[in-house]
């Protein structure tokens, strides 16, 4: 079955410094990758995806995702975060019929 | 387009009450899913469904039933309801094992 593991749980930084998570995947068939978030008191909403072709996936309001094939990773990024990136970040692969989500990244910018 | 609503926005509960959480898409979506959201643990798969008439469980489905009889509608039952239900429950819809479009939520308490 697929999984997903996020490292680093919370995060927390100051305005315009840069922001990597973490994204390991674990999935046998065809990778299909996506990055969500969920600013506080909304619902989830999709941040980036990758399916195939350029491996460096780019999403809303500046953020991007590399998909690394021999290393399992989809990791996300943003140059400079701003304090409206304040949010949960998640993480899913795709597999039989469903996403599976990891634990998600709590990202906290301080003004 | 309203998208994916969820109904109620908030519900609580005494303890082996029962309740349905109704989830509706107007996308036309095929694939529906009931999640529940608890700090630390992500986004936990209870139930799904690929299309109308169909169900099928998913990671935490024990003390859940589904229901699609209609492919715009996926209902979430509780039938004797405890506190480890509390919970925030997502409902999400796709056109096919791809971006997830998700409900507003509903909060959910068992005293």
């Amino acid at each position: 079955a697929q999984s997903v593991s996020q490292h680093n749980h919370h995060v927390i930084l100051s305005e315009a410094a840069s922001l990597e998570l973490g994204c390991n995947y674990s999935y046998g068939g065809t990778v299909n990758l996506f990055w969500y978030v969920q600013y506080p008191g909304q619902h989830l909403q999709l941040l980036l995806k990758y399916f195939s072709g350029d491996p460096l996936v780019k999403g809303i309001k500046g953020f991007e995702a590399e998909f690394i094939k021999s290393k399992f990773s989809f990791n996300l990024r943003k140059p400079s975060v701003q304090w409206s990136d304040t949010a949960e970040y998640f993480c899913a692969v795709k597999g039989n019929n469903r996403l599976a989500f990891g634990k998600g990244n709590q990202v906290v910018v301080i003004p | 387009n309203a998208g994916v609503t969820q109904t109620p926005k908030f519900r609580v509960l005494k303890t082996g009450q029962s309740m349905t959480l109704l989830c509706a898409q107007d996308m036309n979506h095929e694939y529906m899913y009931w999640y529940r959201q608890d700090p630390g643990m992500g986004l936990r798969l209870i139930h799904y469904s690929v299309g109308e008439g169909t169900t099928a469980k998913g990671e935490v489905p024990d003390g859940y039933n589904v229901s699609r009889l209609k492919k715009q509608n996926f209902l979430l039952g509780l039938e004797s309801a405890a506190p480890s239900q509390t919970s925030v429950y997502f409902c999400a819809s796709s056109y096919e094992v791809d971006t997830q479009y998700f409900g507003p939520g509903t909060r959910l308490t068992v005293l």
